[in-house]
């Protein structure tokens, strides 16, 4: 019963350095979303996919890019890091984006960039 | 703009009673989730209004009135546990979710 799982925990990462966040879900769930969460701040939207191979802008999509390939993954790329990426990014996924379906989070990836 | 507003943070005594409040202005509303966070951990959901009223879960209650723009979250017969930071959550026309900065509450023996 896994949920929601990212993979790395944790990754530092050099100015300009690119990078790959992979998310999964096993909850057969159309609804996917990548977040960042800073300190003071309220979570910020990235992107989003709300099914297979389709993937839309959020708040703040610049020096990010996502891909949907699989209904069950998610994946965040950073093309070139900036210390300004330096946060905890938390994937989500829910049944649909309507009504009371809660989105369902994973335990975040911890990234500091250099 | 769209602006969530919570308290940035609350301190109460274990087995009291503690009310986190929440204001919004977004565009369009959709309904209004809580969820809880602990330090270091992933949000987990705790309630979802859609309609003016109070909605009853345990020792959680979550109130809505959505002609103020008004939720609040009470906390009854607080456990240690319970100390993480709480966030409001408001879903707009689009049906994006617009997130507080969260509240954190600490609770003291």
């Amino acid at each position: 019963n896994a949920g929601v799982t990212q993979t790395p925990k944790f990754r530092v990462l050099k100015t300009g350095q690119s990078m790959t966040l992979l998310c999964a879900q096993d909850m057969n769930h159309e609804y996917m979303y990548w977040y960042r969460q800073d300190p003071g701040m309220g979570l910020r939207l990235i992107h989003y996919s709300v099914g297979e191979g389709t993937t839309a802008k959020g708040e703040v999509p610049d020096g990010y890019n996502v891909s949907r390939l699989k209904k069950q993954n998610f994946l965040l790329g950073l093309e070139s890091a900036a210390p300004s990426q330096t946060s905890v990014y938390f994937c989500a996924s829910s049944y649909s984006g309507s009504g009371g379906q809660p989105q369902h989070f994973g335990d975040g990836t911890r990234l500091s960039i250099l | 703009g769209q602006n969530i507003d919570q308290p940035t943070e609350m301190t109460a005594t274990e087995g009291a009673i503690v009310q986190i409040n929440c204001t919004y202005q977004t565009s369009g509303f959709n309904g209004l989730f809580w969820y809880q966070q602990h330090a270091g951990e992933a949000p987990t959901f705790l309630s979802y209004n859609v309609l003016d009223g109070l909605e009853e879960k345990g020792r959680f209650s979550s109130f809505l009135s959505r002609s103020k723009g008004y939720s609040y979250l009470l906390l009854k017969e607080l456990q240690m546990k319970d100390s993480a930071s709480y966030l409001c959550a408001v879903l707009d026309s689009n049906y994006q979710l617009i997130w507080g900065a969260g509240t954190k509450l600490i609770i003291k023996p």
